[in-house]
């Protein structure tokens, strides 16, 4: 258990489809982040969320977008997707922005077809 | 932007053996982070360097914060067939706001 959960655990989605992924985490932490990973390429950070504000925005398309209601839950939706979009997607928290450690969760395995 | 290089990319050792790797950059970070990923799964974080010239060490794992701030060093020590999977160094960038991470080494262990 580490205290960040995603779910679903893998997803298969088509172009047209329209999907949401989720994340929890039960560490009290202020900051949430939503990272791509793609084989042999380093993490991609994506959003990033200090007290449900979205305070980064890494120049990721409008087809991915962030919810964060709460401190302690963070959505990505999706939608009109493309091939190159499939990839492992990462959630991960830290007690403040730039504070400590971030702590993952499993990640969300996304494949378009 | 700040970048993090790791060597090997790769690498396979026997069990038993002890194993180097490191992340250099041509920037100075403060903080840096060492994250081991199995197949499937997320990183977890495997040890945690804060200062300049700090040695860490986590069981069989030793990690070590440049002095000049620009790499950081892990060690295992005998190693086991667990200890396979990728291997991520992260440092904390120049705003102190997020954490860039290495393209990691892939460790195999044969039996």
């Amino acid at each position: 258990e580490t205290g960040v959960t995603q779910t679903p655990r893998h997803l298969v989605m088509g172009m047209t489809n329209k999907k949401s992924l989720k994340c929890e985490q039960h560490l009290g932490h202020n900051a949430m982040y939503w990272y791509k990973q793609s084989a042999k390429k380093p993490l991609e950070l994506m959003f990033v969320y200090n007290f449900k504000e979205q305070t980064e925005n890494n120049s990721v398309p409008s087809r991915f977008s962030p919810e964060c209601p709460n401190s302690s839950h963070l959505f990505l939706h999706l939608h009109t997707l493309q091939p190159e979009d499939s990839a492992l997607y990462l959630c991960a928290s830290s007690q403040d922005p730039g504070q400590g450690y971030y702590t993952f969760g499993s990640g969300t395995r996304l494949t378009v077809v | 932007g700040q970048q993090l290089n790791q060597s090997p990319q790769s690498m396979f050792i026997q069990e038993g053996e002890d194993v180097s790797m490191n992340c250099t950059s041509s920037s100075i970070f403060n903080t840096w982070l060492w994250y081991k990923q199995d197949p499937g799964e997320g990183p977890v974080l495997l040890i945690a360097l804060y200062k300049a010239g700090e040695l860490t060490s986590n069981g069989r794992l030793t990690a070590q914060f440049g002095i000049t701030r620009k790499d950081s060093f892990l060690n295992i020590s005998a190693s086991i067939p667990s200890d396979v999977g990728i291997y991520f160094c992260a440092g904390l960038d120049n705003y102190g706001q997020n954490f860039v991470f290495g393209p990691g080494t892939r460790l195999s262990v044969l039996p």
